[in-house]
């Protein structure tokens, strides 16, 4: 199947790190992504990885990727209040003839607390 | 830079009426993107336009539900008749999609206008 799957809620205390976890199906997928959605807002772009690496790191974003297990994680290092958002991991369908298309995850609602 | 543009952002209006949410994609972008959010179903993809041709539809519920893109700066996508079950918030992507001079598909991330909110009474 296309499935994305995501734990559906992490919660965590004010400056320790987030860990958000994702398992994909595809392993031809060529891009990995993770995205940020706010309350009334849409999804926001936050990284990215290639399928040829296993680590991308982005302040205090780190990127993982296991493509033997098909697991993408995302670390959030010193997390704040304002990370308080849901978090969609998405891969991108690799296709004949070039075909653009991303499947997400449900999103990980992350809850971040004093 | 001015982002994805969606129109309205909220909508609210009876069961039966026609519905028309509207998107303006990021300017040079050749790939657009209709989504569809609930809490029951998560983001589900409903239509990709590419260069303003129709690519993949099969994400579109029923007849009721129709996508035009009759430039590569605006599209819609109307609801007629509408339904309770229609409400949802709806969001609109784009993307650079295209060959770079190796050939490749290079990342050409969607990039997500903030949505309309409908709701069908």
């Amino acid at each position: 199947g296309e499935d994305v799957e995501q734990s559906l809620f992490l919660s965590v205390r004010e400056g320790d790190s987030s860990v958000i976890n994702c398992t994909y199906t595809d392993s031809s997928s060529t891009y990995l992504y993770w995205y940020k959605q706010e309350p009334g807002a849409g999804l926001q772009l936050l990284t990215y990885i290639f399928s040829n690496m296993d680590m991308k790191q982005d302040q205090r974003l780190t990127v993982l990727l296991n493509k033997k297990d098909k697991h993408l994680s995302l670390r959030i290092a010193d997390t704040q209040t304002g990370d308080s958002a849901i978090y969609f991991c998405a891969e991108r369908k690799a296709k004949t003839g070039g075909y653009n298309k991303l499947i997400f995850g449900a999103g990980t609602r992350l809850a971040v607390h004093p | 830079d001015a982002g994805v543009i969606q129109s309205p952002r909220h909508e609210v209006t009876e069961m039966g009426q026609e519905v028309t949410l509207r998107c303006k994609p990021i300017s040079g972008h050749n790939s657009l993107f209709w989504y569809r959010q609930t809490m029951m179903r998560g983001l589900e993809l409903l239509i990709y336009f590419n260069n303003n041709v129709p690519i993949d539809d099969s994400g579109m519920p029923e007849d009721r539900f129709s996508a035009k893109m009759p430039n590569a700066s605006f599209s819609t996508l109307k609801i007629q008749p509408s339904e309770p079950r229609d409400s949802a918030v709806y969001f609109c992507a784009s993307s650079d999609f295209r060959r770079d001079s190796r050939g490749h598909y290079s990342n050409q991330p969607q990039h997500f206008g903030d949505g309309t909110r409908l709701s069908i009474l």
